[in-house]
């Protein structure tokens, strides 16, 4: 079945500096990749997605990139700032039982 | 507000005991998860369910049962068949469309004394 990849587990970067996260998938009918957010304590939230069909989205200080053919995808966080520590999950889904398959996450920490 | 609630934010139990985590939503969403995470892990699907009457196990659905009776509400039951029910529990709703967008709730933190 699919498998979804995350890397790397915890990472720590200077306020202001950018961040990058990186997801692996396995299977090649996947065709819909979001990120989510998840504060302490809290459910996670879908901060950016993309489709199969598009190779760069990008919203404000975040932005995903997908390389279909390797079968990979990145959130990359521009400036970081205090507010964007928490933990970052990536997931995909072929959209043939409305499922997502769910990386392990990454503990994001913005030092001072 | 539209959105998902889910209740108690905590519950403690003792072992041996059923207990039943409540999930509720209003975005008249027709699909509705549950999953579990432990400390430093990803989510695990537990059960879903697509249509009213009618759910499906997930990944880890032993010592768990639920019902789908009406299309806002998706209860899970931790029986005491569960072995290490300690854990955060979520639960999340979606449309069923090619972009699988789902929305969660904020979580039961369930504990076995």
């Amino acid at each position: 079945g699919e498998n979804v990849e995350q890397h790397p587990s915890t990472l720590s970067v200077q306020e202001g500096d950018s961040a990058v996260i990186k997801c692996t998938y396995s299977d090649s009918a996947s065709n819909y990749f979001p990120w989510y957010k998840q504060e302490l304590g809290k459910g996670p939230q879908l901060i950016i997605d993309i489709r199969s069909n598009v190779g760069e989205k990008k919203d404000q200080r975040i932005a995903v990139t997908l390389n279909k053919t390797a079968k990979h995808f990145s959130l990359h966080i521009t400036e970081t700032q205090p507010e964007d520590s928490a933990v970052y999950f990536c997931a995909a889904s072929s959209g043939s039982n409305y499922q997502l398959i769910w990386g392990a996450g990454t503990k994001l920490i913005i030092k001072p | 507000d539209g959105g998902i609630t889910q209740s108690p934010k905590y519950l403690f139990r003792k072992e041996g005991q059923n207990v039943t985590l409540s999930c509720e939503q209003n975005l008249n969403h027709d699909a509705m998860y549950w999953y579990r995470q432990d400390p430093g892990q990803g989510l695990r699907l537990i059960y879903y369910s697509q249509i009213v009457n009618d759910f499906q196990k997930g990944d880890i659905a032993e010592g768990y049962s639920v019902s789908r009776e009406k299309k806002e509400s998706f209860p899970l039951t931790v029986t005491s068949a569960q072995k290490n029910p300690t854990a955060f529990y979520l639960c999340a709703s979606s449309i069923m469309t090619l972009n699988n967008e789902q929305f969660f709730g904020p979580g039961t933190r369930l504990t076995v004394l």
